[in-house]
């Protein structure tokens, strides 16, 4: 499987700023994930994307895949201390395939 | 809550000695996968399922094998347990037709 480039490694925010993060690869998905993992728990699946350009919003979070198939983004608005986490994104190319991941992002919040 | 239970949640193990971690769902889905997260690497593949009796290998296969007789139950088996399987072991179902795969709480395993 191919690993996803994923960006920034870690991130130490105060609580009310925005965060960005994302992912490239160097293969065509045909859907994105993003997910986030607590400690000591599996990853949740907090946003999918099918189609290039879709643009998604779960709450405060808005992830987008991009044009050329090939990377997406993650925004969090108005960060909270339960933000903190590991985000990781996930691109597949089909149903039954297997997840290709990004190494993760590290998300610290002070309040 | 996709209904997904691991067993043992940790375990401590001995170089050598077989090892078997279970991965038990309870709402029919057709593909279940084992997948290993080491840091630096992320979530690798190690084997999935497509249906009973149905595997196939995935991206770090080697030392592992698994077993799906029935359905609802994926089993991953380290025969002879070496420190570098040292790792957390997540399970995970797909929804057939669908992409997003959704997660168990992971084993953490330890091998001296």
């Amino acid at each position: 499987g191919q690993q996803l480039n994923q960006s920034p490694q870690s991130m130490f925010i105060q609580e009310g700023e925005d965060v960005s993060m994302n992912c490239t690869s160097s293969s065509i998905f045909n859907t994105w994930l993003w997910y986030k993992q607590d400690p000591g728990e599996g990853p949740v699946l907090l946003i999918a994307l099918y189609k290039a350009g879709e643009l998604t919003s779960n709450g405060r979070l808005t992830a987008q895949f991009g044009i050329t198939r090939k990377d997406s983004f993650l925004n969090i608005s108005a960060s909270i201390p339960s933000d903190v986490g590991i985000y990781f994104c996930a691109g597949v190319r089909a149903p039954g395939y297997a997840l290709n991941f990004g190494k993760g992002t590290s998300l610290l919040v002070t309040p | 809550d996709a209904g997904i239970t691991q067993s043992p949640r940790h375990k401590v193990t001995e170089t050598g000695t077989p090892v078997t971690l279970r991965c038990h769902q309870t709402e029919n889905h057709r593909y279940m996968y084992w997948y290993r997260q080491d840091p630096g690497h992320g979530l690798r593949l190690i084997h999935y399922s497509y249906g009973v009796k149905d595997t196939d290998k995935g991206e770090v296969s080697d030392g592992y094998s698994v077993s799906r007789s029935k359905t609802e139950d994926f089993l991953l088996t380290l025969e002879s347990a070496t420190s570098s399987q040292t790792s957390v072991y997540f399970c995970a179902i797909s929804r057939g037709g669908q992409n997003e795969q959704f997660f168990g709480p992971g084993t953490r395993l330890t091998v001296l």
